[in-house]
């Protein structure tokens, strides 16, 4: 079954540390890979996607993704973290039908001023 | 600001009582697609409309169900509640041509059944 595993569930760390949140997929075929930020009470926030193409890509505020597809891996950095970025992130595949997304358990980040 | 709208933010069910949850579409979307996200986990796709019917389903009972209007809004039904049902129900509005690239998802509704 098609699945997406977040390696983390809780990352600790403190202002200017630098952030890799894992996320492997488990799907042969094409797919289509995304990840979402979840601010406490509000909606999901689409930080980056990964299509087609140079699979390094980059996304809103400072965060960018690897796509290296002989790992099946679509792993979030960031050199440098704020208090702000303390939120839950969601690593998502689609992988075509239906357009829906295949969701990770998330990663709850926890910045340290 | 986030188009997609739904309602309530939060409601409290009995066990074995029907709930429904509303969702209006952004602007311009012709897609709704709904996710149930239980504590500590991600969303899981519950089913998809478009065009007022079911354009795909996840690994769901059919005590879920959905409508869509005309106007694209949407409901989730839920028959028979079980206190496992307890979770964000998060609806995702967009346009059917290009996946789930362009969702935009409401807030969500907190339900709890007790």
């Amino acid at each position: 079954a098609q699945s997406v595993s977040q390696h983390n569930h809780h990352v600790i760390l403190s202002e200017a540390a630098s952030l890799e949140l894992g996320c492997n997929y488990s799907y042969g075929g094409t797919v289509n890979l995304f990840w979402y930020v979840q601010y406490p009470g509000q909606h999901l926030q689409l930080l980056l996607k990964y299509f087609s193409g140079d699979p390094l890509v980059k996304g809103i505020k400072g965060f960018e993704a690897e796509f290296i597809k002989s790992k099946f891996s679509f792993n979030l950095r960031k050199p440098s973290v704020q208090w702000s970025d303390t939120a839950e992130y969601f690593c998502a595949a689609e992988t075509g039908g239906y357009n829906k997304l295949i969701f990770g358990a998330g990663t709850r980040l926890a910045v340290h001023p | 600001e986030t188009g997609v709208t739904q309602s309530p933010t939060h409601l409290i069910k009995t066990r074995g009582q029907q709930v429904t949850l509303r969702c209006s579409s952004q602007s311009g979307h012709n897609t709704v697609s709904w996710y149930q996200q239980a504590l500590g986990q991600g969303p899981q796709f519950i089913f998809q409309y478009y065009r007022e019917e079911e354009n795909g389903r996840g690994n769901f009972p059919p005590r879920f169900s959905g409508l869509q209007f005309p106007n694209y809004s949407s409901e989730l039904n839920v028959n028979a509640l079980e206190l496992d049902d307890s979770a964000l129900y998060l609806c995702a509005s967009s346009l059917v041509d290009r996946g789930a690239d362009g969702y935009t998802f409401g807030s969500g509704t907190r339900l709890t059944v007790v």
